[in-house]
């Protein structure tokens, strides 16, 4: 069966730090793959999406930049994060009908 | 891009009632999903349906696409059944999205009391 991992699962930054945030997905093979972001007041934002190894669209211009270094790897990053990027951050993959999701990053940047 | 409204935003009740949380989306869809975010904020998928109607223990869910809505019926509610339910819709053929991702709305806060 897949399964995906996101880790960590909290995590709490100072503004100005980089961010790495790391999600794979097992079982399955060329998953599209998504990062969403969901900010107080609970609505989930589409971020990124990935359809193959090295192709990402965004959906949002921001701070954040994300990659696909291997077909079942999703990174989410910044060089310097912001105060207004903290949020609680969910890769999900899909191969077919239904949308999957990790268990999420909890970012806090102070 | 599509609009999704979730009503109503927070809904309180007793333990062993019955609840219906409605999704309403501005456009035509091929893509609906229920999903239920529990306390530790996972998101576990209820309901792929796009159209019609599927029932999964005491949850089920009836989309009439033609007149852009979904409806999510809880029956016998348990303690368990507290959380966040979240309607997403798209209009891409993959669940994900693609070209559009998938569009949330603001789910309904659900507290179920013993």
């Amino acid at each position: 069966s897949q399964t995906i991992h996101q880790w960590p699962a909290t995590l709490v930054q100072p503004v100005g730090s980089p961010l790495s945030l790391e999600c794979t997905v097992e079982g399955t093979s060329n998953p599209n793959l998504y990062w969403y972001r969901q900010a107080a007041g609970r609505g989930l934002q589409l971020l990124f999406y990935s359809v193959g190894i090295g192709q990402i669209s965004s959906e949002v211009p921001q701070n954040l930049s994300a990659s696909r270094p291997q077909d079942r790897q999703f990174i989410l990053s910044s060089k310097k994060l912001l105060l207004s990027d903290s949020g609680f951050y969910l890769c999900a993959w899909s191969s077919g009908v239904s949308a999957f999701f990790g268990q999420g990053t909890r970012l806090t940047v102070v | 891009g599509i609009q999704v409204e979730q009503s109503p935003p927070d809904l309180i009740l007793q333990e062993g009632a019955n609840s219906t949380l409605r999704c309403n989306f501005s456009d035509s869809v091929n893509n609906l999903q229920w999903f239920h975010q529990n306390p530790w904020g996972q998101l576990i998928n209820l309901f792929y349906i796009p159209s019609g109607t599927k029932q999964n223990g005491r949850l089920s869910a009836t989309t009439v696409a033609t007149e852009r809505y979904s409806l999510l019926y809880i029956s016998s509610s348990q303690t368990t059944d507290s959380g966040v339910y979240f309607c997403a819709v798209s209009r891409a053929l993959y669940s994900g999205g693609g070209a559009d991702g998938l569009t949330f709305g603001k789910g309904t806060h659900l507290i179920i009391q013993p």
